[in-house]
């Protein structure tokens, strides 16, 4: 099983809509939790971290269940400026016993006029 | 402005030769990370390292080395043992604090091409 999976899409979903991602993670022991945006041929960009009680920015809300070791990013009345590949990224403890940054392979998002 | 910085942004290498990427932050951050990514794909980790003179291999570290010699620096030599090392390659850094939300920051990539 991959420590982090994600649906790789692709979402082709109309303007305005709401669209939504989840992530699930292996690791039980993951400590931080984070949604990156990555636009064509760019480097990832932290969109939200992932708070225990959730949480909100505008458009975006991010939920984390420890229980189903899943993550989720909810869009909301998604814009045309939306559309990239979202990834899910787990910060927990490697067989070292140090802290290790794991990403999924993203999701890609394309907004339709 | 702090930040970390990726160069040179791309790459030519012949087949058969060695290549060193690099990378520096002066963000004062503990961990840095190699990824490669592929057309289409997501990330995949390379070499990682918490702390000075000490890294450990990711998932795909076969035909990769590095180094960790400064805080500051984490370069990747892409070995001629690497079957197939055309790809974006990422570095990030992190300030290493497992019990805080700990954002990765990423340099802006560089695209190696071989030909």
């Amino acid at each position: 099983r991959k420590e982090v999976e994600q649906d790789p899409g692709p979402f082709n979903v109309p303007e305005g809509a709401t669209v939504a991602f989840n992530c699930t993670y292996s690791n039980s022991a993951s400590q931080s939790f984070f949604w990156y945006r990555q636009d064509c041929r760019k480097e990832p960009k932290l969109l939200m971290s992932v708070y225990s009680s959730g949480n909100e920015d505008g458009r975006f809300t991010a939920q984390l269940n420890r229980a189903s070791q899943y993550i989720s990013l909810l869009i909301r009345d998604s814009k045309l400026s939306d559309s990239a590949t979202y990834l899910c990224v787990v910060n927990g403890i490697s067989n070292f016993g140090n802290e290790k940054l794991t990403f999924g392979t993203g999701t890609r998002l394309t907004i339709i006029p | 402005d702090g930040g970390i910085t990726q160069s040179p942004k791309y790459l030519f290498r012949k087949e058969g030769q060695n290549v060193t990427l690099s990378c520096e932050q002066n963000l004062n951050h503990d961990a840095m990370y190699w990824y490669r990514q592929d057309p289409g794909q997501g990330l995949r980790l390379i070499y990682y390292s918490q702390i000075v003179n000490d890294f450990q291999k990711g998932d795909i570290a076969e035909g990769y080395s590095v180094s960790r010699e400064k805080k500051e620096s984490f370069p990747l030599t892409v070995t001629s043992a690497q079957k197939n090392p055309t790809a974006f390659y990422l570095c990030a850094s992190t300030r290493n604090r497992i019990n805080m939300n700990t954002e990765a920051f990423f340099g802006q990539g560089t695209r190696l091409t071989v030909v």
